[in-house]
């Protein structure tokens, strides 16, 4: 069974801080998602990448296929980065994605 | 590129209500995922479905959830009667199988409150 534990649960930084957050998985993936999800409830994809690193403005994500690990990260965060950050995998195939608990990130101004 | 649309956004009803949520995905998609999110959690697959047939329904709580897509396209996932633990936000997800990732796209879910 695929495990995706996200770290931390919770995390609040000032305006401007670097931020990371990170993701391990338990079994070989074809894909990982970095998901953001604001309250209301809707999800958007941020990034999807089986290795290396790739960046879309102020997000960066890398992943380590050996290690079973990626990272998230935002360079000079801002209070409208403010929230829940949902790390997910897929193994093969057309099935369901596996989703971790995600973080819960609050930017302070 | 039209997204993954849900309906309603939002649904408050009393327990032992029926509730139904519609899903378009995105056209070509040929396979529907519906998760259920309940606060705190991260999303929990209940039904995916292979153009229209289901490929796992194994964690839908078939006494009361019932789903479908008849023609392939679109989606309805119905719940009778609800529980109070029912309430969570619904989100249909789509992706076309054919290349790396698959183009998972999600809805905007629906949010339901039981009271």
């Amino acid at each position: 069974k695929n495990e995706v534990e996200q770290s931390p649960q919770n995390l609040t930084a000032q305006e401007g801080e670097f931020i990371t957050i990170n993701c391990s998985y338990s079994v070989g993936i074809s894909a990982l998602h970095w998901l953001q999800q604001h309250p209301g409830g809707g999800i958007v994809s941020l990034f999807m990448l089986s290795s290396g690193k790739k960046k879309h403005g102020r997000l960066i994500a890398t992943i380590n296929i050996q290690e079973k690990h990626s990272s998230l990260h935002i360079t000079a965060s801002h209070p409208r980065d403010s929230a829940v950050y949902i790390c997910a995998v897929s193994t093969s195939g057309n099935t369901p994605l596996v989703f971790g608990k995600g973080t819960r990130l609050s930017v302070i101004a | 590129e039209a997204g993954v649309a849900q309906s309603p956004r939002y649904k408050i009803i009393e327990k032992r209500q029926s509730v139904a949520f519609w899903c378009n995905p995105i056209s070509g998609h040929a396979t529907l995922y519906w998760y259920q999110q309940i606060l705190g959690q991260g999303p929990k697959l209940l039904i995916q479905f292979q153009n229209n047939g289901v490929v796992d329904d194994s964690q839908l709580p078939k006494d009361r959830f019932s789903a479908e897509r008849l023609k392939g396209v679109d989606s309805t996932l119905k719940i009778q009667p609800a529980k109070l633990e029912d309430s969570a936000v619904y989100l249909c997800a789509s992706s076309h199988g054919r290349t790396f990732g698959y183009g998972y796209t999600f809805g905007s879910g629906t949010r339901l409150t039981v009271v």
